[in-house]
This record gives structure tokens, C-alpha cells and sequence, in this order.
């Protein structure tokens, strides 16, 4: 079965520019989740959604950050523009909706602002 | 916010040995899982738990659910080098029940 889908998996691009990152969740997943990931803060959740509608976006750090779901088998996160602080390694995970399912993640894409 | 301590940072070990890893918190959670990340990789589910006191079993490793809830283990026995990477615990609270909190992380270095 595939998992959890993210592209590219690796994004080099100058400051200010815009950055969309891609994400598939495994089929029959419901709850699909952003994180991000850095050597000084660890594993953070960004926002997620369930059903196709964003729950909780309280992670989001800014206003230059936006995710999207526009259907159930596909979800973006864009920056726009872009900062060198924004370099990290950003998840994407999903799960089937009830509390207790646990998430899934998938390989990541290692972003690097200029 | 709900925040999680996982101990040790970092562990050198040689192959063979036994591993023991930890999370606590402040607060409780009803559920702990824990996950191991390679290099380059996302985090992968190694043990789910969701009842205080469950001990689970997966192959070498062996976590449990901590009685007051807001604790957890994580056992690997006779480490093997493919063992080597980066251990999270990640707890789900009460409030926010989708949300998981995750530890620092443990990183594991096997020497063979």
C-alpha cells in the first residue's frame, strides 16, 4: 500500500520567492496533519485538517503561511514569500479521523530559503 | 501547552546491549505512541498505546502505557545496528484529541 505522499522532496530557492510544498494522503485517511521540523524546536504541528476542512491552524506561524485541502487524496502548504528562517524539513502525516488512530507520515520535503 | 520530556538525548551503546528510553509530562495523555525516524526519512510507528498500564510488544521493543498517564517507556532489547536513528515519543491529550505532542527525541548510536 502506498503512503503518505510528499513532493519535492527537496526544494532549494531564493528568499522571497513563493514555496509550495504537496502532499497525498494514504487513501481512506480522513485527518491530514502539516508538521514541521527543526533542530531547535523538534516535531511541530502546523495545522490540520479533517474531512477537507481545516481544524486547528493555530501552529501556522504566519500570515505568509497557507495550507490547503481541497480534496481528499491532495493538500498543499505554501509560503509566500518565502525567508531563510523558513528552511526546515516540513511533514506531512494523515490518519483515519477517530481520536485514537495514529498518524502516518510521509518521507518530508527539506526545504532551504536562500 | 502540553509538553513532553524524553530522556536521554542521546545514547551510545554497543551492539547487543539493551536500550531503555522515556517520556514524561505534566499532564496526562490518553494515548502515547512512539516512532523512529532515519535519516532522510519521516517518523515511522513503532508501538501504539492507549490504556494506562498496557505493555505491548513489538518484536525487540517493548513500550508501555504509564499507570498515572503521564508517562511512557520504550525498551529495545540485544540492539542491532539497523537500530541506529532517532526515537519520539508522542503523546495525545484530553483536549485537542487529534493533536499529538511530541518529545525531543532520542538519538540512538550503535557502536558494532
Amino acid at each position: 500500500d502506498a503512503g503518505v505522499i510528499q513532493s519535492p522532496r527537496h526544494e532549494v530557492t531564493e528568499m522571497g520567492q513563493e514555496v509550495t510544498l504537496r502532499c497525498k494522503p494514504i487513501s481512506g485517511h480522513n485527518s491530514l496533519f502539516w508538521y514541521r521540523q527543526t533542530m531547535m524546536r523538534g516535531l511541530e504541528l502546523l495545522i490540520y485538517f479533517n474531512n477537507n476542512v481545516p481544524i486547528d491552524d493555530s501552529g501556522m506561524p504566519e500570515d505568509r503561511f497557507s495550507a490547503k485541502m481541497p480534496n481528499a487524496s491532495f493538500s498543499t502548504l505554501k509560503i509566500q514569500p518565502s525567508e531563510p528562517r523558513d528552511s526546515a524539513v516540513y511533514f506531512c502525516a494523515s490518519s483515519q479521523e477517530y481520536s485514537n488512530q495514529p498518524q502516518h507520515f510521509g518521507d518530508g520535503t527539506r526545504l532551504s530559503i536562500l | 501547552g502540553q509538553q513532553l520530556n524524553q530522556s536521554p538525548q542521546s545514547m551510545f551503546i554497543q551492539e547487543g546491549e539493551d536500550v531503555s528510553m522515556n517520556c514524561t509530562s505534566s499532564s496526562i495523555f490518553n494515548t502515547w505512541l512512539w516512532y523512529k525516524q532515519d535519516p532522510g526519512e519521516g517518523p515511522v510507528l513503532l508501538i501504539a498505546l492507549y490504556k494506562a498500564g498496557e505493555l505491548t510488544s513489538n518484536g525487540r521493543l517493548t513500550a508501555q502505557f504509564g499507570i498515572t498517564r503521564k508517562d511512557s517507556f520504550l525498551n529495545i532489547s540485544a540492539s542491532i545496528p539497523s537500530d541506529v536513528g532517532i526515537y519520539f515519543c508522542a503523546g495525545r491529550g484530553i483536549q485537542g484529541a487529534q493533536k499529538l505532542v511530541f518529545g525531543q527525541g532520542t538519538r540512538l548510536t550503535i557502536n558494532p
